[in-house]
């Protein structure tokens, strides 16, 4: 049973760029997260969902990013106009269910923005 | 808002020795689930443990134990017999339904861990 695949494992990408990281959950979870780290510093929730909805997006940023996990293929982060700022690793969990549940952690994408 | 706050930035345990890893948190919530994952060189996050707190009796996987003190809100993490493939970040995580909807983790600053042979 494969584990939680995203790719790329790196994305270098230049200012005003745009930047898609895929995330395709475990089988049989349909439910997903996206987080952030940033150096030296722990994951941040950016946001939430369940296949066709997004649940909660308190975490992510107003503009510039967006979030989709449609109905068949992988949940896609959107980053466009990429700044300095946004250079981070990007995880993304699964959970099989709704509920408290333990998440299960992709690889993660490295991005840099030069 | 929850928080978790784990107030060693690094230690170091000499290997098969016994280290533990403070975390505390903050919450009004009563039904929630803690959690300490581990990160190391390769970035991967992995579950090392999980506590529910409704469950009094502190959870154990192999050489991994935890001492969960739900009234001080205190969740530590005991490794016995260190290991090098120990060495790593160590994340403590909280979970609870959120406002929104959402299950989301939140998660302390780390602990940088390094065994030494």
């Amino acid at each position: 049973n494969a584990g939680v695949m995203q790719n790329p494992r790196h994305l270098v990408r230049r200012r005003g760029q745009e930047a898609r990281l895929r995330c395709s959950p475990m089988k049989g979870h349909s439910h997903v997260y996206w987080y952030r780290q940033l150096p030296e510093e722990g994951l941040k929730f950016m946001v939430y969902l369940q296949k066709e909805n997004i649940i909660d997006e308190s975490g992510m940023p107003k503009e510039r990013f967006s979030a989709e996990f449609p109905k068949e293929g992988p949940s896609i982060l959107r980053i466009q106009q990429v700044v300095r700022g946004d250079s981070a690793a990007y995880f993304c969990a699964s959970s099989p269910r709704a509920g408290v549940d333990t998440q299960y952690f992709g690889p993660g994408t490295r991005l840099t923005v030069l | 808002a929850q928080t978790v706050t784990q107030s060693q930035p690094e230690m170091s345990v000499q290997e098969a020795e016994t280290v533990t890893l403070s975390c505390t948190y903050d919450t009004s919530e009563n039904n929630y689930y803690l959690f300490w994952y581990k990160q190391p060189p390769s970035r991967q996050m992995i579950l090392v443990i999980r506590q529910e707190a409704y469950k009094q009796q502190n959870a154990t996987e192999n050489r991994f134990s935890v001492n969960f003190q739900k009234a001080a809100k205190s969740f530590s993490l005991k490794i016995s017999d260190s290991q090098l493939g120990d060495t790593a970040m160590y994340f403590c995580a909280f979970t609870t339904i959120s406002g929104a909807g959402s299950y989301q983790l939140t998660f302390g600053k780390g602990t940088k861990l390094s065994v030494i042979p």
